[in-house]
């Protein structure tokens, strides 16, 4: 059974950092291209970022380019996003999306259940 | 960027009765990457559609998608109670790889 467990949210002040986690399981991560999408409460969903399945492309949204970084660590399983300068906008739950693709971001067949980003002073 | 407009906003039907949602790109989406999700309350969203009309694994028959280019549509054949939800059109044929508004299918 595939499943995506996100960690690593939590409060933090404007213009900090925290880094997302995505531990990945039932499936050989090094064979599929990976995102992550945003929704923030009570909104649609933001597709933010992603990385081909050896991690030689990664892809932003404008709003996160320059601030976040998407990587991943096939050897372990997990992928991860690093945010920086983080604004209050960037508060989201932030899911963690298996692609269908090992080259093309593509399509997402599976979905984490998110880990939550607040951001505030 | 694609820019992906789903309507309507809202849609009210009772079970029975027959949705048909519609995605509409700004601009060519390619060779029908398009894709169709569904949420509910308190959940990760659902795979329901992609490359425009392919089902997901497990997804029931009176689902179906079509469309290409510009303009696509999500159809429910008969609704039943579990299908009442936000639906998501997504584009992946050219990043950034942009989400619709959604519509929520409620019951009337």
């Amino acid at each position: 059974e595939v499943q995506l467990l996100e960690s690593g949210g939590g409060l933090v002040q404007p213009g900090g950092s925290l880094r997302l986690s995505c531990a990945a399981s039932g499936f050989t991560l090094r064979s599929y291209a990976m995102s992550w999408v945003r929704q923030a409460p009570g909104r649609g969903l933001e597709w933010v970022s992603g990385i081909s399945s050896r991690g030689l492309n990664t892809y932003y949204a404008d709003s996160v380019k320059g601030r976040f970084t998407i990587s991943r660590d096939n050897s372990n399983d997990t992928l991860y996003l690093q945010m920086n300068s983080l604004r209050a906008e960037d508060a989201a739950l932030y899911y963690c999306v298996k692609g269908a693709d090992s080259w093309n971001i593509d399509f997402f067949d599976y979905w984490g259940q998110g880990t939550l980003l607040t951001v505030s002073s | 960027e694609i820019v992906l407009t789903q309507s309507p906003g809202t849609l009210s039907l009772s079970p029975g009765e027959r949705a048909t949602l519609s995605c509409r790109a700004s601009q060519s989406v390619g060779s029908s990457y398009l894709a169709w999700y569904q949420q509910k309350p308190g959940l990760a969203p659902r795979l329901l559609i992609y490359g425009a009309f392919s089902r997901a694994t497990g997804i029931p028959d009176r689902f179906s998608g079509s469309g290409s280019g510009t303009d696509f549509t999500l159809t429910i054949s008969r609704l039943e109670p579990e299908d009442f939800a936000v639906y998501y059109c997504q584009q992946y044929g050219w990043s950034p790889f942009t989400f619709g508004l959604g519509t929520k299918l409620e019951i009337k």
